[in-house]
């Protein structure tokens, strides 16, 4: 079956813009999360959905926001971009929610670079 | 708060040289996974670990779960090229949260 489709793969935007990035998890799987990645961070985690409603938040400003849809898709926005927002943003869905027991399979991730 | 750090940071090896990494937890953690990235690429999961003690092995890798729960390695028998990348733990806490935190990583390089 597909896997997690982000996109786009590659964004450009000027400081001060808004973004919003798009995922679409494995089919069947209710559950999705977002990690920010960058090279002196490592992986951070945004937030996680599962059926709707968001059911963890990672430590990040109320800037970086997501909603999930009915179908599962989701989308985190990131209002008045800063430098500091440039990094590669993973989604990741899995079965069950918070990963309980399952593994969480990845996307390709967007790049996303602020100038 | 609640931390997973991972060591070293990176690691270079000779091929057919062992490499192990360590992931240690701040808190009691209920499960925890392991994840390769690949150069360029996005986390791959590897395995999960539930019980206290407990060994698993995928061919050349070893993955143990501390008595305690809140550490865990993974040991690389006879590098190859093909094990280069970055390797990831991410932990379950008991409590507190439902989110599993993402160790700091291992960069492994390999050298032919």
């Amino acid at each position: 079956k597909a896997g997690v489709t982000q996109t786009p793969r590659y964004l450009i935007k000027t400081r001060g813009q808004q973004v919003t990035l798009s995922c679409s998890p494995i089919s069947g799987h209710r559950s999705v999360s977002w990690y920010q990645q960058t090279p002196g961070q490592g992986l951070q985690f945004l937030f996680e959905y599962f059926s709707e409603t968001q059911r963890n938040k990672g430590n990040f400003p109320g800037r970086f926001s997501g909603r999930q849809f009915s179908n599962s898709r989701s989308e985190m926005n990131v209002s008045t971009l800063e430098l500091g927002d440039s990094a590669l943003y993973l989604c990741a869905s899995s079965f069950l929610a918070g990963q309980d027991y399952g593994e969480a399979f990845f996307g390709q991730g967007t790049r996303l670079t602020v100038v | 708060g609640q931390q997973v750090m991972q060591i070293p940071q990176y690691q270079h090896v000779q091929e057919g040289e062992d490499f192990t990494t360590y992931c240690n937890s701040s808190t009691t953690l209920s499960n925890i996974q392991w994840y390769k990235q690949r150069p360029g690429g996005h986390p791959v999961f590897l395995i999960q670990l539930v019980k206290s003690g407990e060994v698993k092995k995928q061919k050349r890798l070893t993955f143990q779960f501390g008595e305690a729960k809140k550490n865990s390695s993974l040991h690389i028998t006879a590098t190859q090229t093909t094990d280069v990348g970055t390797y990831f733990c991410a932990g379950k806490p008991t409590s507190g949260t439902y989110k599993y935190i993402f160790g700091t990583g291992t960069r492994l390089k390999v050298l032919a």
